[in-house]
C-alpha cells in the first residue's frame, strides 16, 4: 500500500499570501495524484487530477506540480474562500488519501 | 451536469448492517466511470470503501472487504452500498462520487468528481 504524508499539517496564512503544501509518496505513483479542497460540512472538491490538470472551473490561482514522489499543490494569492483543508489522493492498487493539510487564516 | 444524492438511515444499531443509496442525476450510470463510496469519520481523513463499473464489476478496500457489498441498480440509476457488522468505528459521514479510472499496470490514474453532499451514519444502540 503505498501512504501518503502531507505537510504542513496546518498552515497559516493572510488572504493575499502564497500558500505552498506538499504530499509525499512512499513510492513513486508517476504523475498520478489528485487534490481535494474540502470545507467545514462539505463535500470534497476536486481541484487538480494528474499532478498539474485543473479541474472544471477551479481557479487558475490553484496549480499542482510534481512527479515521482514529491507534490507540491500552490494557491498564488489566498482568497478567503480558500481557507479550508486540502487533501492528496493516489491510486496504487486501490486508493488512498493523505491527512490533509488544513489552511486557516493567521 | 452529473449530481449525486446519498439516502438511508442516519442511525444504525451495533452488529446491524449500514446500507446507503447514491441516486445519480444529470447523466448515466452507464457511462465509462467507476461509482465509489468514501466516508469520513467525524473529525478525521478520507477513506475509500469500494467502487463499482456499470456491469456490476467491483473493487473494495481490503480492510472492509470482508464486510462491504456494492450493487447497481442501473434501471433507477443508482448504486448502493452495505455494511455489515458494523460498530462504533464505522460512525462516519459517507459519501458517494463519480470516479474516473484509468490503467491497469504500476500507475493508475484515478480521481473523484463531483461528490453527493455525504450522509452521516451514526452507529449507536
Amino acid at each position: 500500500e503505498i501512504v501518503l504524508t502531507q505537510s504542513p499539517a496546518t498552515l497559516s496564512l493572510s488572504p493575499g499570501e502564497r500558500a505552498t503544501l506538499s504530499c509525499r509518496a512512499s513510492q513513486s505513483v508517476s504523475s498520478y495524484l489528485a487534490w481535494y479542497q474540502q470545507k467545514p460540512g462539505q463535500a470534497p472538491r476536486l481541484l487538480i487530477y494528474d499532478a498539474s490538470n485543473r479541474a472544471t472551473g477551479i481557479p487558475a490561482r490553484f496549480s499542482g506540480s510534481g512527479s515521482g514522489t514529491d507534490f507540491t499543490l500552490t494557491i498564488s494569492s489566498l482568497e478567503p474562500e480558500d481557507f479550508a483543508v486540502y487533501y492528496c489522493q493516489q491510486r496504487s492498487n486501490w486508493p488512498t488519501f493523505g491527512p490533509g493539510t488544513k489552511v486557516d487564516i493567521k | 451536469q452529473v449530481q449525486l444524492q446519498e439516502s438511508g438511515p442516519g442511525l444504525v444499531k451495533p452488529s446491524g448492517t449500514l446500507s446507503l443509496t447514491c441516486a445519480v442525476s444529470g447523466g448515466s450510470i452507464s457511462s465509462s466511470n467507476w461509482w465509489s463510496w468514501v466516508r469520513q469519520p467525524p473529525g478525521k481523513g478520507l477513506e475509500w470503501i469500494g467502487e463499482i463499473y456499470h456491469s456490476g464489476s467491483t473493487n473494495y478496500n481490503p480492510s472492509l472487504k470482508s464486510r462491504v457489498t456494492i450493487s447497481v441498480d442501473k434501471s433507477k440509476n443508482q448504486f448502493s452500498l452495505k455494511l455489515s457488522s458494523v460498530t462504533a468505528a464505522d460512525t462516519a459521514v459517507y459519501y458517494c462520487a463519480r470516479g474516473y479510472y484509468y490503467g491497469s499496470g504500476s500507475y493508475r490514474r484515478n480521481w473523484f468528481d463531483p461528490w453527493g453532499q455525504g450522509t452521516l451514519v451514526t452507529v449507536s444502540s
